[in-house]
């Protein structure tokens, strides 16, 4: 299964709405999580089932979507939330990473 | 707290074998599937491997690119899963992170991960 984001690359504000975009060759129903990566840093999971928030994440960031198209959603940007964002179906193996989206802020 | 460290990255050369090790701490080991993702130099994420827990027989399964060259295997008494690298390419070389999998509303995820230890494959 192939994972697309778009888009590549994002800048954007302190205060922003941004939303990513992951989409799936075909039907994956819930089991996508989303995952922030700082420079230098391992990833951190941040939504996991399409839409549920990791215990200790942010409430400003969401999750949506279900089958072929998927979105997260980050309400209000704040400077932390620089890095890259990579999105993960675990639905069939082998897993497959999209090829992340690098925000800068 | 869930510690995941991994250890064993080093130097290698086109051809040659390597182990990685990650050990665990904080969390029962036995009960979680654990895998192995690793990232290229200045390069996005690449999924790996699994080994799932005993209650499923520690079955494993692999990304496409190692298949037959790379395996996963697993020591609860030491709560440590390695990795087993053989016949390496310079295209193998990155950062291998180990990841707890941990299943919840209906799907696995990848909630704690390690710092991640280098292998290079050069001549």
């Amino acid at each position: 299964i192939q994972m697309t984001q778009s888009p590549a690359f994002l800048s954007a504000s302190v205060g922003d709405r941004v939303t990513l975009t992951c989409r799936a060759s075909q039907g994956i129903g819930n089991d996508l999580g989303w995952y922030q990566q700082r420079p230098g840093k391992a990833p951190k999971l941040l939504i996991y089932a399409t839409s549920h928030l990791q215990t200790g994440v942010p409430s400003r960031f969401s999750g949506g979507g279900s089958d072929t198209e998927f979105t997260l959603t980050i309400s209000s940007l704040q400077p932390e939330d620089f890095g890259t964002y990579y999105c993960l179906q675990d639905v069939a193996y082998p897993l497959t990473f999209g090829q992340g989206t690098r925000l800068e802020i | 707290e869930v510690q995941l460290v991994e250890s064993g990255g080093d130097l290698v050369q086109p051809g040659g074998s390597l182990r990685l090790s990650c050990t665990a701490s904080g969390f029962s080991f036995s009960d979680h599937y654990m895998d192995w993702v690793r990232q290229a130099p200045g390069k996005g994420l690449e999924w790996v491997g699994r080994t799932r827990n005993k209650a499923n027989s520690y079955n494993t399964e692999y990304g496409a690119s190692v298949i037959g060259r790379f395996t996963i295997s697993r020591d609860d008494s030491k709560t440590s899963m390695f990795l087993h690298m053989n016949s390496l390419k310079t295209e193998d070389t990155a950062v291998y992170y180990c990841a707890r999998a941990t299943f919840g509303s209906g799907t696995y995820f990848l909630d704690s991960w390690g710092q991640g230890t280098l292998v290079t494959v050069s001549s």
